[in-house]
This record gives C-alpha cells, sequence and structure tokens, in this order.
C-alpha cells in the first residue's frame, strides 16, 4: 500500500491564484519530499523537508510539515501556466532510508 | 550530464513474451530504484539496489527480476510478461547532492497485450 495521499486529488486555478495541497502519510519518516510531473515526463524533484523541519521556502514554494498529524502542505504561489502538472508527495521512513514511498498525486490545471 | 537514461522508451510485448528494461547513470551514486506507474496510483517500487552487487524488493515485486551489472546500471526483466504489467516503468537515482532526491529516466511505456 502507499504511504502518502493527496488532497485534493484535481485542483483547477486562476492564473496568478495560489494552489494548496496536502499529503498525509502513515508512519514515522525521515523527511518528505514533493515531486513535479509535466504530462508524458519523469518526476522531476521540487523540495524536500525534513522531520525536524517545520517549513521551508523555495522560489514560489512553500512547504509545512505537522509530524504530529502526519501531515504536509505543498503551496505554489503565484500560479502561471507552465506550473500544470500533477504533483506527488514522497516520505523515506525512518525504518529505511533507502525507499521512497509516493502518493497518487494532485493533478494541478492553471487556465490562462 | 544526462543525468538518468532509460531503453526504450516504447515497447508493445505479447503475453508471455519476455524483456528488459536498460537503466544508467552518471551520478555515480551507489543506489538505483525501479518504479513503476499505472494511472491514478503514483509510483509504485519494484526493486532497489543499494549498492552495487545488492538488490532487494520494493512493493510490487512480482513477475520481475533485476540485476545490478554494475554501479551504473541496473537492468529489469520481465521474464513471462502479463497484462497486468502494462504501465510506465521509471528508473531513479539519487544526484549528486542529498542522497534522498532522486532522479528520474524519461520513461518506458510498456504495452502487454
Amino acid at each position: 500500500s502507499q504511504q502518502g495521499e493527496e488532497d485534493p486529488q484535481a485542483l483547477s486555478i486562476q492564473e496568478g491564484e495560489n494552489a494548496t495541497m496536502n499529503c498525509s502519510y502513515k508512519t514515522s519518516i525521515n523527511n518528505l519530499q514533493w515531486y513535479r510531473q509535466n504530462s508524458g515526463r519523469g518526476l522531476v524533484h521540487l523540495i524536500l523537508i525534513r522531520s525536524n523541519e517545520r517549513e521551508k521556502h523555495s522560489g514560489r514554494l512553500r512547504v509545512t510539515l505537522d509530524t504530529s498529524k502526519k501531515s504536509s502542505s505543498l503551496l505554489i504561489t503565484a500560479s502561471r501556466a507552465a506550473d500544470t502538472a500533477s504533483y506527488f508527495c514522497a516520505t523515506v521512513p525512518r525504518s529505511n532510508d533507502y525507499k521512497l514511498s509516493f502518493g497518487a498525486g494532485t493533478t494541478v490545471t492553471v487556465r490562462a | 550530464n544526462a543525468g538518468v537514461t532509460q531503453t526504450p522508451k516504447f515497447q508493445v510485448l505479447k503475453t508471455g513474451q519476455s524483456m528488459t528494461l536498460q537503466c544508467a547513470q552518471d551520478m555515480n551514486h551507489n543506489s538505483m530504484y525501479w518504479y513503476r506507474q499505472d494511472p491514478g496510483m503514483g509510483l509504485r517500487l519494484i526493486y532497489y539496489s543499494a549498492s552495487e552487487g545488492t538488490t532487494d524488493k520494493g512493493e510490487v515485486p512480482n513477475g520481475y527480476n533485476v540485476s545490478r551489472l554494475n554501479k551504473r546500471e541496473f537492468s529489469l526483466r520481465l521474464e513471462s510478461a502479463a497484462p497486468s504489467q502494462t504501465s510506465v516503468y521509471f528508473c531513479a537515482a539519487p544526484g549528486t547532492g542529498s542522497s534522498y532526491e532522486q532522479y528520474f529516466g524519461p520513461g518506458t511505456r510498456l504495452t502487454v497485450t
């Protein structure tokens, strides 16, 4: 079974708006990562947040992590058409830091 | 710097046929991974190799075998393909920075009829 679950499954926003998606997971983690996948392409790493961190920024991306609730959120500010993609959270468990477990993803469509 | 390369990009097999998917990385990292991606299910780990000479099962290993040929190459073999193995297959390896961040190949789209 997959470790993470994203919510919502799909999101449609206007260019310039913010997009927020959430990820919940089940077991203790070493870190949590977010990846982007454009249609028909491989995944691209966006950002990593360690279990002892609560918030991290990278450009227009803001990630939060609440280990007590086993949840994370990804915020994309001032969205652009190029942000249209699927976004996946992935967790590295404390029990085996070689394994990366992915959620089913959130599909984001940014309308011009 | 090509990162992670995979061949072939597309493949159509008949049920029962065999094939090997090839993956190579030029980031000189010890670990490599094979995933499959089915619609609506995200990526699931098939096998991984923590270092040259070692391989371990992931979440969905049945029907697959792997070989870590050397530090650079990690192949995935389907001995007797089944329609349930129709999927997109991705190889990945950590980058030169954090060993946790994975770089993915472009994928192999496999259809089994």
